[in-house]
């Protein structure tokens, strides 16, 4: 299996700052790799796909890179409702995978 | 506007099995494939596995040999059926469908199923 580590595991910030978190897949393989934004008792909500590219509706705040066997989420310009666990996920090889969580909180 | 809606038992007792379905509307469900995913404190999110309107399936080799994935296209639903379970199947379970670019794009809001006596 391709294990997902995702660092930090959880971060404090303020609004207006930047916040970067990091999925390192455990070997290397295509940008099949998705984040999700998820709040306390709700489903996860679809942010980036394929790396890169954003789904529709989600904020221009958010961005997706990669390099190598790193996946990175950006969040620039931290807004209240930003605060949340985000995971990423491997859709590169069976079975897809995803990474333990970062929870974003307000410092 | 794409729904999906998972129902079935909140409690199941060890060694029986899971039995879940998700309800799919404003989409037509022969068009995607469609996704299973549990949630636990413990474990995290873990892929279950995905149906396709033509029957073929792909799971988790973790469960594989205990899960049943199903779909019917009469009623837009898909099943999950999860054989001889444990405490450690205890989790939230989400139905979600699979977009083009491998992702999950739309997801149910999620059951809480717990495995007690």
């Amino acid at each position: 299996d391709i294990q997902m580590t995702q660092s930090p595991s959880s971060v404090s910030a303020s609004v207006g700052d930047r916040v970067t978190i990091t999925c390192r897949a455990s070997q290397e393989s295509s940008s099949w790799v998705s984040w999700y934004q998820q709040k306390p008792g709700t489903a996860p909500k679809l942010l980036i796909y394929a790396a890169y590219t954003k789904e529709s509706g989600v904020p221009s705040r958010f961005s997706g890179s990669a390099s190598g066997t790193d996946f990175t989420l950006t969040i620039n310009n931290l807004q209240p409702e930003d605060f949340a666990t985000y995971f990423c996920q491997q859709a590169n090889s069976f079975p897809w995978t995803f990474g333990q969580g970062t929870k974003v909180e307000i410092k | 506007q794409v729904q999906l809606q998972e129902s079935g038992p909140g409690l199941v007792k060890p060694s029986e099995t899971l039995s879940l379905t998700c309800t799919v509307s404003g989409d037509s469900i022969n068009t995607n494939y469609f996704t299973w995913i549990r949630q636990s404190p413990g474990k995290g999110l873990e892929w279950i596995g995905y149906v396709y309107y033509s029957g073929t399936t792909k799971s988790n080799p973790s469960l594989e040999s205990r899960v049943s994935l199903s779909i019917d296209t009469s009623k837009n639903q898909f099943s999950l059926r999860l054989n001889a379970v444990t405490a450690a199947d205890t989790a939230i379970y989400y139905c979600a469908r699979q977009s083009g670019g491998a992702a999950l794009d739309y997801w149910g809001p999620g059951t809480l199923v717990t495995v007690s006596s």
